[in-house]
């Protein structure tokens, strides 16, 4: 079954550092754009960051400088490095497949909820 | 950047009716590579259609898409009660700076 899951989310202060794992299974994240997507609480969806298949990466002008997409081949795992957060960054955070054939995200996963408060 | 804006915010139609929702770009979307996603409280989106009007796996035919350029509809011919939910435009001309919608929602008269 080709499934995300995302782990990693909690309460963290401002000025914190958090990482977010997304273990992908039923296809290689390796082989994919894969993206993360964030939804602040009552807010609607903002992409954040992609990490392309050539190891090219792309963000969102307001977290650049401040989060890191990065994956790990032998876990099948992508990854959201996030530091110097603020409260802004409070989200349900998703990974999602980019299909570059459809030109979509397809495959979602379930999101998990990244606090920023004191 | 492109800005896409859906109207209307908010829709309230009973089952069986038709619902149109749109979205409008800011500029035109380079290739017509404009998606809409449906999102249902406390789950994650799921796509509905991808390049303006092809349905996605498994979403059934009384979701249709259309449009092209700067101006998008996203239709659902007749309303089961599972289609009240948050729907999101979201287009990927740009790429790799993507942009969504502010959402359109759905609700039961």
């Amino acid at each position: 079954e080709v499934q995300l899951v995302e782990t990693g989310g909690g309460l963290i202060q401002p000025g914190g550092s958090l990482r977010l794992s997304c273990a992908a299974s039923g296809f290689t994240v390796s082989s994919n754009y894969m993206s993360w997507v964030r939804q602040a609480p009552g807010k609607g969806l903002e992409w954040v960051s992609v990490l392309h298949t050539s190891g090219s990466t792309y963000y969102a002008d307001s977290v650049k400088g401040r989060f890191t997409i990065s994956r790990d081949n032998s876990k099948n795992t992508l990854y959201l490095q996030m530091s110097s957060l603020r409260a802004e960054d409070t989200a349900v955070y998703y990974c999602a497949r980019d299909n570059p054939s459809f030109k979509a995200f397809d495959i979602w996963g379930q999101g998990t909820m990244v606090t920023v408060s004191s | 950047e492109i800005v896409l804006t859906q109207s209307p915010g908010t829709q309230s139609l009973s089952p069986g009716e038709r619902a149109t929702l749109s979205c409008r770009a800011s500029e035109s979307v380079g290739g017509n590579y404009l998606a809409w996603y449906q999102q249902k409280p406390g789950q994650a989106p799921r796509l509905l259609i991808y390049g303006a009007s092809s349905r996605a796996t498994g979403i059934p035919d009384r979701f249709s898409g259309s449009g092209s350029g700067t101006d998008f509809t996203l239709t659902i011919s007749r309303l089961e009660p599972e289609d009240f939910a948050v729907y999101y435009c979201h287009q990927y001309g740009s790429s790799p700076m993507y942009s969504f919608g502010q959402g359109a929602k759905l609700e039961i008269k």
